[in-house]
C-alpha cells in the first residue's frame, strides 16, 4: 500500500524559532510535493523536489529530499505569524500512465508571537 | 491565481440529489485530476484524465464518475449523495509529455460541497 506519512500533524512554534517537518514516503519515486494550505484555501505549490539530495529553498523554508531514506524534510526557519498554514507533502506514483499524488495527512502550524 | 479554475464555489443539495462540479484546466494542460478533501479522510485521489481518456483511478465511489471533454475541462458527477459525500473537491491539472504526469499539479479553489 501506498503510504505517506507526516509528523508531527500538530506543530505550535513561537515567532523566531526553527523546525522541521518529516515526511516519509513508501514507494521508490523519486518525486516529491510540498503544499501549503491556509483554511478553506486550494493547494499552493511550495517546492517540488526531482532527484535525491534535491534541495530548495524559498524565504523561510528549505525542502530537502532523500530518496534512499524515503524521506523529505520541510524545514522552517526564524518562523514567522505568516507561516501558519497546513503543509502537506505529496508523493507522485507513476507507473504506465498514472502520476496521481498520494498526500500525507499535512502538519498544521500555528506561530505565536 | 494557479489558471485552474472550478464552478461552483459552494454548492449545497440534499441526500439523494446529484450534482455536476466542473473544472477547467490551465491553458495548455492535458491532465486533470480529481481530488476529495474531507476531514476524516484527508485530501484522497479519485480519477484522472489525460486529454479525454480516464487513465487512473484512486478511491473513487461508483455513484461518482467524470468525464473530460474535447476542450479539455471535466466535469466530476455525484449521484445519490449522502451526507457522508459533504466536503471539498479540488481539480488539478498539469503539463504532460508522453501521457506521464512529471510536472507539478496546479490546484483550483475547490468547490465545496454540502449535503443536507
Amino acid at each position: 500500500e501506498l503510504k505517506v506519512e507526516q509528523n508531527p500533524l500538530f506543530l505550535s512554534m513561537q515567532e523566531g524559532k526553527n523546525y522541521t517537518i518529516y515526511c516519509n514516503y513508501s514507494t521508490t519515486s523519486d518525486r516529491l510535493y510540498w503544499y501549503r494550505q491556509d483554511p478553506g484555501k486550494s493547494l499552493e505549490s511550495l517546492f517540488v523536489l526531482l532527484s535525491n539530495g534535491a534541495v530548495k529553498q524559498e524565504g523561510r523554508l528549505m525542502a530537502s529530499l532523500d530518496t534512499k531514506a524515503r524521506l523529505s524534510t520541510l524545514h522552517i526557519t526564524a518562523a514567522v505569524h505568516d507561516l501558519s498554514a497546513t503543509y502537506f507533502c505529496a508523493h507522485l506514483t507513476y507507473g504506465g500512465s498514472q502520476g496521481n499524488l498520494i498526500f500525507g495527512k499535512g502538519t498544521k502550524l500555528s506561530v505565536k508571537p | 491565481d494557479s489558471g485552474v479554475t472550478q464552478t461552483p464555489k459552494h454548492l449545497i443539495t440534499a441526500t439523494g440529489q446529484r450534482v455536476t462540479l466542473r473544472c477547467s484546466p490551465r491553458s495548455g494542460d492535458l491532465s486533470v485530476y480529481w481530488y476529495q478533501q474531507s476531514l476524516d479522510q484527508g485530501l484522497q485521489f479519485l480519477i484522472q484524465y489525460y486529454n479525454g481518456e480516464e487513465r487512473a483511478k484512486g478511491n473513487i465511489l461508483e455513484r461518482f464518475s467524470a468525464q473530460q471533454f474535447p476542450d479539455l475541462h471535466s466535469e466530476l458527477n455525484l449521484s445519490s449523495l449522502e451526507l457522508g459525500d459533504s466536503a471539498l473537491y479540488f481539480c488539478a491539472s498539469s503539463g504532460h509529455s508522453s501521457g506521464l504526469s512529471y510536472n507539478e499539479q496546479f490546484f483550483g479553489p475547490g468547490t465545496r460541497l454540502t449535503v443536507l
